[in-house]
């Protein structure tokens, strides 16, 4: 069974904290690895992505990502976050596979930035 | 930069009416189209993926029957929710994917169902 886990439901940080938003993934083969991000009642902002190459992604607004594959791990850092970072974070896994890139998200992680 | 709009932002409904949501991918071909409803608990579901040139590819308790997908040209698909239910409501996604050597998906803002 194919499975993606973030572990925390709930983070809340103050302005200017760092912050990691954990992903764990199940899967066997090649994967693709992306974060997005969804404030209240909109759509899935893409984040960052990682396939190949450097485990470590940049992405917009100064997040980044560190894939592992020992760890089975994709989490999500920022270094200072802002209030307007609160909003929730999914992290999703597609298999590799021509003609068939199904995402399965995860469940999700509500970030609360205070400021 | 890729943008995916979607069309209409918000709709309620009577039970047992139908509502037809529109997808537009705007400064790309999008070779495929997927179908997700987020749920009020704020999961995904995938309904659907249509790729040019190939049938669409319905999930487990999704049917064409109940969500008709057109998706006649790179750039547009439409989704209909046949006689909408209460477990129909949600915020429904379209996510559309550049070229066949990426698995990345732009999605749109959505559009959420509310049925009554």
């Amino acid at each position: 069974t194919q499975t993606v886990s973030q572990s925390d439901a709930h983070v809340t940080v103050f302005e200017g904290d760092s912050v990691e938003l954990r992903c764990n993934y199940s899967y066997g083969g090649s994967i693709y690895l992306s974060w997005y991000i969804q404030h209240h009642g909109r759509g899935l902002q893409f984040l960052l992505k990682y396939y190949s190459g450097n485990p470590v992604v940049q992405g917009v607004n100064g997040f980044k990502a560190e894939f592992s594959k020992s760890d089975s791990s994709f989490h999500l850092r920022k270094a200072s976050v802002h209030w307007s970072d609160s909003a929730v974070y999914f992290c999703a896994v597609s298999l590799v596979n021509t003609g068939n890139y199904k995402y399965v998200f995860g469940a999700g992680t509500r970030l609360k930035v205070i400021a | 930069g890729a943008l995916v709009y979607q069309y209409p932002r918000r709709t309620i409904c009577k039970s047992g009416t139908s509502m037809r949501m529109e997808c537009q991918a705007v400064g790309f071909q999008a070779t495929s189209v997927a179908w997700y409803r987020q749920s009020p608990q704020k999961t995904f579901e995938l309904i659907a993926l249509s790729t040019v040139n190939s049938a669409i590819k319905y999930e487990q308790n999704f049917t064409q029957e109940k969500f008709p997908i057109s998706h006649p040209n790179l750039s547009f698909s439409s989704m209909t929710v046949l006689n909408a239910y209460l477990e129909d409501r949600g915020l429904y996604l379209c996510g559309a994917r550049l070229g066949a050597n990426t698995g990345q998906l732009y999605f749109g803002e959505g559009s959420k169902l509310t049925v009554l």
